[in-house]
């Protein structure tokens, strides 16, 4: 497989509620993403950690968002005060090189949080 | 901007063969991905090209024109497994490590 777990792989929770999402990737890949599928959307980029240096917050919708990386391993998305339109598939990516500048992402199995 | 346009739907027959664009701009470029993601499963890398032209890897190859910012996947001796949809990716910002996605093109392989 890729080399990433997620869990939960399935959460609902009511609207306003905190939920944490982890992302388990095997050791040894600095590069980590996180993306999300909204129903019948293309994946949107929300973060990116590599190595020790400060992650590319961008893609991050708003500031209920927010995500860490202990020891550069494992990771956690957390959404604050959860809205109906946070339901989606929040996808978890490592990088490895494939030789060029730009890695090749390889993807976790997803968690689907459903937010009534 | 980045933008990434691919048809929504296609259908093809069983053992035939099946093209799927995928139209780009990026400002700046580093290269298209393709993946392959079956219904309620996370997205599986197909092919990255960088260089014009064509690279055939077993009944899926990909094609890249950097100068009309165009791509197709081809898909040979279509089987039904083959059902899935199919995305188009490009790295942007700077150090080209982030994807924008397209929506995906969803085909759907029958008998």
């Amino acid at each position: 497989g890729a080399g990433v777990s997620q869990s939960p792989s399935n959460k609902v929770t009511e609207k306003g509620k905190d939920v944490e999402l982890r992302c388990d990737p095997i050791s040894g890949h600095t590069a980590l993403y996180w993306y999300r599928q909204s129903l019948g959307q293309g994946l949107e980029f929300l973060i990116y950690f590599q190595g020790n240096s400060a992650p590319d917050k961008s893609g991050l919708p708003s500031d209920r968002f927010s995500a860490e990386r202990t020891g550069g391993s494992v990771s956690t998305l957390t959404i604050q005060r959860t809205q109906q339109e946070d339901s989606a598939v929040y996808l978890c990516a490592i990088g490895r090189s494939g030789g060029g500048s730009t890695d090749t992402q390889y993807f976790g199995p997803g968690t689907r949080l459903t937010v009534l | 901007g980045q933008n990434i346009d691919q048809p929504t739907e296609m259908t093809a027959t069983e053992g035939a063969i099946v093209q799927i664009n995928c139209t780009y701009q990026t400002s700046g470029f580093n290269g298209l991905f393709w993946y392959q993601q079956h219904a309620g499963e996370a997205p599986t890398f197909l092919s990255y090209n960088v260089l014009d032209g064509l690279e055939e890897k077993g009944r899926f190859s990909s094609f890249l024109s950097r100068s009309k910012g165009y791509s197709y996947l081809l898909l040979k001796e279509l089987q039904m497994k083959d059902s899935a949809s199919y995305l188009c990716a490009a790295p942007f910002g700077s150090g080209y490590n982030k994807l924008i996605f397209g929506a995906g093109t969803r085909l759907a392989v029958h008998p």
